[in-house]
Order: structure tokens, then sequence, then C-alpha cells
């Protein structure tokens, strides 16, 4: 079964300044996504960014950008520019690649702070 | 206005009770989900549904029922079995022929 481990429970990082954290996945599978969800104190899930397995460029959404390694099953969420709206917990969450309906299967999160 | 909605925000039921939380979408996803979040834990699924009529358990499934009669509906029971009922209840929706999931603004429930 594929797991997702977030090591860091929780972070933090001075207003303006870039935080990296950290997620890596197991599977035996070559095609998969991956996302980072946002779960600010609202507790409303936010898409961040996804990541399709078979490309090799990193995605970027504005701040908001991935390191995928695929060989070491790592993909990594880089804030840059971090502001007060960017504390929230993170979720990192992998999908594998089929024509069926198997869900997404969840790391258990990242508290992030900001700091002014 | 197009989205996901949970109702209510905050519910609360007595031990013994079943209790019913209710999602509703008008973005015309096919497949929806249900998640139980307790502090510290990641999101774990309780059941899905791809199509109207057709769903299946997830990783925490006893103690919990429910229903896919309309696309737009997919309502959760909490029953008596449930022996910890109280946690935070979040709806998913998914396009088909994509993979990214959309949430809901999720149902807090407290079981006393």
């Amino acid at each position: 079964a594929q797991t997702v481990t977030q090591s860091q429970p929780e972070m933090s990082v001075q207003e303006a300044e870039t935080v990296t954290l950290s997620c890596t996945y197991d599977t035996s599978e070559s095609d998969y996504y991956l996302f980072w969800y946002k779960q600010p104190p609202s507790r409303q899930m936010i898409l961040v960014i996804r990541q399709e397995a078979y490309k090799q460029q990193n995605a970027t959404e504005n701040r908001f950008s991935v390191n995928f390694q695929k060989a070491a099953k790592s993909f990594s969420l880089k804030i840059s520019d971090s502001q007060l709206g960017d504390a929230a917990m993170y979720f990192c969450a992998y999908k594998r690649v089929e024509r069926g309906n198997t869900p997404l299967v969840f790391g258990k999160g990242t508290r992030l702070s900001v700091i002014a | 206005d197009g989205g996901i909605t949970q109702s209510p925000k905050y519910l609360f039921r007595k031990e013994g009770q079943n209790v019913t939380l209710s999602c509703e979408q008008n973005l015309n996803h096919d497949a929806m989900y249900w998640y139980r979040q307790d502090p510290g834990q990641g999101l774990r699924l309780i059941y899905y549904s791809q199509i109207v009529n057709d769903f299946q358990k997830g990783d925490i499934a006893e103690g919990y029922s429910v229903s896919r009669e309309k696309k737009e509906s997919f309502p959760l029971t909490v029953t008596s079995a449930q022996k910890n009922p109280t946690a935070f209840y979040l709806c998913a929706t998914r396009l088909a022929g994509t993979y990214e999931q959309y949430f809901g603004p999720g149902t807090r429930l407290t079981v006393t």
C-alpha cells in the first residue's frame, strides 16, 4: 500500500523568507500524481499545487514550487516570500493513475507558522 | 454559486443517537468522498462513491453509512455504533478524468 510521510510536524518561517516542507512517499507505481493541500485556520482544504510523475519539470504556482525527486520518492514544497496568510496546515497527498477510483493518500500534515 | 456545501458547520448530538451530515455539490463532479480529521492526524477516508447508487468503504468505514441517490448529494450517517464520533468531517469531490479533489468547508461533530 502506498504511504505518504511528512516528517516535520511543525515548521516556522519569518515573513518574507523562504521555507521548504518535506514529503516522502512509498509506491511501486511509475505513474501517479502528487499534491500539496493547504488547510488554514478556517479548515477549508485548498489545493496549492500538483505534480504529474511523468513530468520531469517541477511544478510552480506563483510563490509555491515543488522539488520532485522521483528516484528518491521525495516531493518537497517551497514557499517563497512567505506571507502571514501562508500560516496553515499543509498536507502532501498521492494519487495513483488508473482507470479506477482509488482515493488520495494523505500525509499527517505539517503545521506552518509565519512570524511577523 | 458553484461549489460544495456541507451543513451545518457545527453539530452537537447525544451519545447513542444517529446523525446525518450533509454534502451537496453543484460542480457536476462524478466522485464524492468523506474524510474524517482528528487532531494530529491526516485525513482518513470513510467512504467514497464514483457514480450514483454505488459506493465503497474506505479505511475507517465501521460505524458509518452513506447513500448516493443523486449525483449532487452524498450524505454521511454517523451511527451509534461509531465508538468515537467526535471529529471534523470533510466532504470532497472529483471530476471524472481528473485526479485532484476539491473539498467542502467541513462539519465539526461533537457527541457527548
